[in-house]
């Protein structure tokens, strides 16, 4: 059963700095990979998703990375802002038209 | 505008009773999903439908029965069976073929009185 863990579990940091969110899976036969965003008691958000025969996916400050034989996946945060705050969540997929799996999220504050 | 609606947004039970919560979708997605979502926790699959008239359980199906009559529609109903059904419940669609990619709805937050 695939399992999912999200590190660090919470961040604070101060507005322009650059981060790293980290997230491990332990079976490494994923079809693809999801990032969310997850504001406080609203729906999750898709921000990058990552074939399995990918190793990068970007969009603007983001930049997500994926080694699928480690079962690691990694968001880079350039540049980060006070509206970057909220919860990210990783899930991979076994297949398509099938379920996710999600870790516990990385919860991040910026500070102004 | 294309999109996942959810309704209620809120929706208050007491124990006993079984209550439905409502998912649209007019993304002509094929599949459907509902996960549940509780405070520090990861979201978890209850159901998810890849066909009109089809549907499988998740991890977590104990309480909680589907229905897939239209492609647009995935409704959730939560039974009294259900032992602790206080949680945020996010509905989700998706295509069938490459990509696969996710998209989720507002959210419903049930709370049991």
């Amino acid at each position: 059963k695939q399992e999912v863990t999200q590190i660090p579990a919470a961040l604070s940091v101060p507005e322009g700095e650059n981060l790293v969110l980290n997230c491990s899976f332990t079976d490494s036969a994923i079809y693809n990979l999801q990032w969310f965003r997850q504001d406080p008691g609203k729906g999750l958000t898709s921000l990058l998703l990552i074939q399995s025969s990918q190793r990068e996916q970007t969009s603007g400050r983001l930049n997500a990375s994926l080694d699928k034989s480690s079962g690691r996946s990694t968001l880079y945060i350039a540049a980060s802002q006070p509206g970057d705050s909220a919860t990210y969540l990783c899930a991979p997929s076994p297949g398509a038209g099938n379920m996710l799996t999600f870790g516990g999220g990385t919860r991040l504050m910026v500070k102004p | 505008d294309g999109g996942i609606t959810q309704s209620p947004k809120y929706l208050f039970r007491k124990e006993g009773q079984n209550v439905t919560l409502s998912c649209e979708q007019n993304l002509n997605h094929d599949a459907m999903y509902w996960y549940r979502q509780d405070p520090g926790q990861g979201l978890r699959l209850i159901y998810y439908s890849q066909i009109v008239n089809d549907f499988q359980k998740g991890d977590i199906a104990e309480g909680y029965s589907v229905s897939r009559e239209k492609k647009e529609s995935f409704p959730l109903t939560v039974t009294s069976a259900q032992k602790n059904p206080t949680a945020f419940y996010l509905c989700a669609s998706s295509i069938r073929s490459s990509p696969n990619e996710q998209f989720f709805g507002p959210g419903t937050r049930l709370t049991v009185l």
